[in-house]
């Protein structure tokens, strides 16, 4: 069965740079959702979309952007950079009219250094 | 508020040994999910079990179970005769009614030794 697919699976970047992650759901959901989880750390909700509008918005910090597009993939958009951005984000998805769990994609791996 | 609490850390078993991860949690909802997610080295999150706060039933798969009981608030599973593959960090998670959004516990680490 189709998974969550999340790309790139590294990412290698330097302080105050931008970053970048996408993520394809499962074919037929239409809720997204991003997690973020620094070493040793359980997974801190970030931001969700559901129909390509923001559902609802946790601990994610200003410099932080995300959208859903008109095919329900999601891109999280990072700018400026800090060390303290080193984690795994994960994205989610499920539908609303299945009333699905979370699936997670197997997560990128931001290093910023 | 909502909270997920997961008291064991750590928990290092031998092979074949039984072992038993507890979760405590806090809602305001009468309406409410609870799940099982493992996260093994390779790092990706693995449904484990959902479960409806209306549905008390203990549950069976394979060597898991799950006992689920309200008038405690706790969600604890159960590994039968562990495995080394079993070894994972496994994280308790709650989500209230009107929302998927997942409130994570802070995941116990199960070492299974051979």
């Amino acid at each position: 069965a189709a998974g969550v697919i999340q790309s790139p699976r590294h990412l290698i970047k330097e302080k105050r740079e931008t970053a970048t992650l996408k993520c394809y759901p499962i074919p037929r959901h239409d809720t997204v959702y991003w997690y973020q989880q620094g070493p040793g750390q359980d997974p801190q909700f970030l931001i969700s979309f559901y129909e390509k509008m923001q559902s609802d918005k946790g601990s994610i910090p200003d410099r932080f952007s995300a959208q859903q597009f008109s095919d329900y993939h999601s891109e999280l958009n990072m700018s400026s950079l800090e060390l303290g951005d080193s984690a795994l984000y994960f994205c989610a998805s499920s539908s609303s009219s299945y009333n699905s769990p979370l699936h997670f994609g197997n997560g990128t791996r931001l290093t910023v250094t | 508020a909502q909270k997920v609490t997961q008291a064991q850390t750590e928990i290092s078993v031998v092979e074949k040994e039984d072992v038993t991860l507890d979760c405590v949690y806090e809602t305001r909802d009468t309406t409410y999910y609870l799940f099982w997610y493992k996260q093994p080295p390779s790092g990706e999150l693995v449904f484990l079990i959902r479960r409806n706060s209306f549905d008390e039933q203990n549950e069976i798969s394979g060597r898991y179970s799950w006992n689920f009981q309200k008038s405690t608030s706790s969600f604890n599973f159960t590994i039968t005769a562990s495995q080394v593959v079993d070894s994972a960090v496994y994280f308790c998670a709650l989500s209230e009614e009107d929302t998927d959004k997942l409130i994570f516990g802070t995941g116990t680490r199960l070492q299974v030794f051979p």
